[in-house]
């Protein structure tokens, strides 16, 4: 089937504004993880679920960005009170099976959101 | 923060030349991988090697990794216009991680027809 997506491919918020991000990761995927990058950057890892549940976030530069995955397939990433800052390409990717199995985690990435705070 | 850092930052040869791309980690891993990103795109996985692998091929794409160095090589033969994009090598921590990526800064790879 298709790809990972993710909506809106742009978005521009003014600072302050609440934001929110989808994800759709591959069907049957289990792994999900969100990552953020920035200009002429490599992407940086933010936060990773495995099905549902949200197994580390330590990725996440403050609280206000909340990442959840209510039924273990879409994952919406809010980022709240939204600052110059934030203002990067957000990336989400999908793999079929948890980390560390079988010692493959090929990723499959969607598009990124491009996020900018003015 | 970033695992690493790839070399040269950027580079811009000809069509046909080949291009050879380094990446630098620093911790222990179970496995590398090199991803490519267009411009305004998202990444796509190129190819993987593990640990215990000193080479690997795939059609025109060659890695290497020296864990001893803790560094891989990338070399694409026979460059086309259509490889210019952005290259980053990732690795997963080895032990304790939950499996996300470290990405290094990437090689902004130019091939002119």
């Amino acid at each position: 089937g298709a790809g990972v997506s993710q909506s809106p491919r742009y978005k521009v918020a003014k600072r302050g504004q609440d934001v929110a991000l989808r994800c759709d990761p591959i069907s049957g995927h289990v792994s999900l993880f969100w990552y953020q990058q920035a200009l002429g950057q490599g992407p940086e890892f933010l936060t990773y679920f495995q099905n549902e549940a949200q197994l580390d976030k330590s990725g996440l530069p403050s609280d206000r960005f909340f990442a959840e995955r209510p039924e273990g397939s879409v994952s919406t990433l809010k980022i709240q009170r939204t600052q110059q800052e934030d203002s990067a390409v957000y990336l989400c990717a999908s793999s079929l099976v948890p980390p560390g199995l079988a010692g493959i985690n090929e990723q499959f990435f969607g598009p990124g959101t491009r996020l900018t705070v003015l | 923060s970033q695992q690493g850092e790839e070399d040269p930052q950027a580079l811009s040869i000809q069509e046909g030349e080949n291009a050879t791309m380094n990446c630098s980690y620093k911790t222990s891993i179970n496995n590398l991988q090199w991803y490519r990103q267009n411009s305004g795109r998202g990444l796509v996985h190129l190819i993987l090697i593990r640990s215990n692998e000193r080479e690997k091929h795939s059609g025109r794409l060659r890695v290497t990794l020296d864990t001893s160095k803790k560094s891989s090589s990338l070399l694409i033969t026979a460059s086309r216009a259509a490889d210019t994009a952005s290259y980053f090598c990732a690795t997963d921590g080895y032990g304790g991680s939950q499996g996300n990526l470290i990405f290094g800064k990437g090689t902004k790879l130019s091939v002119k027809p």
